[in-house]
């Protein structure tokens, strides 16, 4: 695609539950990285992907969070048992490069709300 | 944790006049990045200046790099209402961007 696509924009969902985030990266970019973003706040770094594997997984929250990207394309992150502190927005991006030596691509997040 | 601090945390100015927003960090970098986010929109890159470089341009945006000092700045010259927008610096380290807060930039007409 023309950019990084991630669905749902918005989820609303009751504590408790399991959600499931996805992001497509564009096409031919190796490196994916998950961000978590609450309100006036920067970045949160949860995992970064390059190819299939998951070198540092050391950003994700608690093991309620997992992430996985399959065929080096599009990946999903799940969060189990949802918690009202998990509620933010979260950002994909990827890059053509390890290292983020190159420009980030974000997509426009998904905004997690849990009630 | 943050590597990057944005100062100032908010800044309002008149529209055509030049916005200056500065960016400190913690640890060596190979590159720091600007990027801005608008309203309901995602995270755009505006300019990336590597380790060896002192200054940039691009545009109407002018960006300075002090290794020594561990900080960076960003010009935005003849402001627009347009640039209403959050502005935010990363530097990396290893694999990853390590994001400040930002700086929160409204032009008023």
């Amino acid at each position: 695609g023309a950019g990084v696509s991630q669905s749902p924009s918005n989820k609303v969902t009751e504590k408790g539950k399991d959600v499931e985030l996805r992001c497509d990266p564009i096409s031919g970019h190796t490196a994916l990285y998950w961000y978590r973003q609450s309100l006036g706040q920067g970045l949160e770094f949860l995992i970064y992907f390059q190819g299939n594997s998951a070198p540092d997984k050391s950003g994700l929250p608690s093991d309620r969070f997992s992430a996985e990207r399959t065929g080096g394309s599009v990946s999903t992150l799940t969060i189990q048992r949802t918690q009202q502190e998990d509620s933010a927005v979260y950002l994909c991006a990827s890059s053509l490069v390890q290292g983020m030596n190159t420009e980030a691509f974000f997509g426009q997040g998904t905004r997690l709300t849990v009630v | 944790s943050q590597q990057g601090e944005e100062d100032p945390q908010a800044l309002s100015i008149q529209e055509g006049e030049n916005a200056t927003m500065n960016c400190s960090y913690k640890t060596s970098i190979n590159n720091l990045q600007w990027y801005r986010q608008n309203s309901g929109r995602g995270l755009v890159h505006l300019i990336l200046i590597r380790s060896n470089e002192r200054e940039k341009h691009s545009g109407r945006l002018r960006v300075t790099l002090d290794t020594s000092k561990k900080s960076s700045s960003l010009l935005i010259t003849a402001s627009r209402a347009a640039d209403t927008a959050s502005y935010f610096c990363a530097t990396d380290r290893n694999y990853q961007l390590i994001w400040g807060a930002g700086t929160k930039l409204i032009i008023k007409p």
